[in-house]
């Protein structure tokens, strides 16, 4: 079963505008990763917040992240056209077997208008 | 260094027949990952490879799919009897410890089935 929901599932913005997409998720976690997809390609890990923080940023990248509502924001700041992609929130999942199962979202597919 | 490969990159086969999809991960991960990817979806975890402890196999959609790694080396996923529903994107991504590290996707094995 898929654990992380991202919405919206799909946003256009022209260049230069900010990009902000959102994940939730069901269980309690060890982490959270956001990861990007070109088209016709593999995923490339972008950042990674860990459970006991709230706040993290990479370049244009800010995540955010609240457990007590078990939530996670990307924002991809300054957009530009190569930003366009999709993007996925995938938990790695907390619990007695601590199994390590990462479980991914259905991702935003992300449009950025030159 | 050299990243996740997976072989062959596209595979076309028709109903009924048997297919094998091969991950080369990165050396010396331990963790090995096979998602499945249909057009346009998220990521749907398939089964997860641990060092020497027993698979989490809890994602296979049916009987008819396997999958086996070697040496904690090399995996092979194996779908026998294809059914036109197991056309999609076989993504198999691998990561050095059992968690709290990025997970690195090799490009995927593009599977139809006619």
């Amino acid at each position: 079963s898929q654990q992380g929901e991202e919405d919206p599932q799909a946003l256009s913005i022209q260049e230069g505008e900010n990009a902000t997409m959102n994940c939730s998720y069901k269980t309690s976690i060890n982490n959270l990763q956001w990861y990007r997809q070109n088209s016709g390609r593999g995923l490339v890990h972008l950042i990674l917040i860990r459970s006991n923080e709230r706040e993290k940023h990479s370049g244009r990248l800010r995540v955010t992240l609240d457990t007590s509502k078990k939530s996670s924001s990307l924002l991809i700041t300054a957009s530009r056209a190569a930003d366009t992609a999709s993007y996925f929130c995938a938990t790695d999942e907390h619990g007695s077997g601590n199994t390590g199962k990462l479980i991914f979202g259905q991702g935003t597919t992300l449009q950025v208008k030159p | 260094g050299a990243g996740v490969s997976q072989s062959p990159s596209n595979k076309v086969t028709e109903k009924g027949k048997d297919v094998e999809l091969r991950c080369d991960p990165i050396s010396g991960h331990t963790a090995l990952y096979w998602y499945r990817q249909s057009l346009g979806q998220g990521l749907e975890f398939l089964i997860y490879f641990q060092g020497n402890s027993a698979p989490d196999k809890s994602g296979l959609p049916s009987d008819r799919f396997s999958a086996e790694r070697t040496g904690g080396s090399v995996s092979t996923l194996t779908i026998q009897r294809t059914q036109q529903e197991d056309s999609a994107v076989y993504l198999c991504a691998s990561r050095p410890d059992r968690g709290g590290s990025p997970l690195h996707f090799g490009n995927g094995t593009r599977l139809t089935v006619t």
